[in-house]
């Protein structure tokens, strides 16, 4: 099975520009989870999307926002970047197995702002 | 408040000795407990888990324990090798479920040839 992708890899944007990331779930997976990795704050979760609605959602401001498709895709868009936002964004896909859910991650989106 | 802690920032182990990565928690709801290893510049990879029916799980060289009174686990890799050089995050969830999933801020290893 192919595993999760995310594009772009890289991404340089400016302060207060936008952006939208992609993520391609395993097939057959329907959950889709987004992190942000930094070095200081480790993974940070950021929302969760199963069956094309958010589930859950953690603490971060509205400039944050996602989607999930009918496919399962799912984008994030960040706006009015700000130069914080700098970061590894990960993606990942959720297996249910025995009542209890494991998290695939793609290998992540790296996002400068400028 | 961290809710899932990794208190040492990095571990070096000489090749083919053991190494045990450590992890504490405070959220006595926590049921389900994950290791993930990262290598620069990709996600990190699930390695094993272990819920909280269990003490222990095996997947090759790969063990977990689970210290449910200390609220506590620990990753053992034996014998260690150089591939295994990465950062290792812990990971805990409520009832399961992936939406709740609380991570550690990683922990990095080195395995020395």
């Amino acid at each position: 099975k192919a595993g999760v992708t995310q594009t772009p890899r890289y991404l340089i944007k400016t302060r207060g520009q936008q952006v939208t990331l992609s993520c391609s779930p395993i097939s057959g997976h329907r959950s889709v989870s987004w992190y942000q990795q930094t070095p200081g704050q480790g993974l940070q979760f950021l929302f969760e999307y199963f069956s094309e609605t958010q589930r859950n959602k953690g603490n971060f401001p509205g400039r944050f926002s996602g989607r999930q498709f009918s496919n399962s895709r799912s984008e994030m868009n960040v706006s009015t970047l700000e130069l914080g936002d700098s970061a590894l964004y990960l993606c990942a896909s959720t297996r249910s197995s025995g009542g209890y859910e494991t998290q695939y991650f793609g290998p992540g989106t790296r996002l400068l702002v400028l | 408040d961290q809710q899932v802690k990794q208190n040492s920032p990095s571990l070096s182990v000489q090749e083919g000795r053991i190494s045990i990565l450590n992890c504490d928690y405070t959220n006595s709801m926590f049921d389900y407990f994950l290791w993930y290893k990262k290598y620069p510049a990709e996600g990190p990879t699930f390695l094993i888990s272990i819920s909280s029916i269990k003490d222990k799980n095996e997947d090759g060289r790969f063990t977990v324990f689970l210290n449910k009174s200390a609220k506590h686990l620990s990753l053992h890799i034996v014998p260690s090798q150089p591939g295994d050089s990465a950062v290792y995050f812990c990971a805990a969830s409520i009832g399961g479920g992936s939406e709740k999933l609380v991570f550690g801020k990683g922990m990095k290893l080195t395995v020395n040839p």
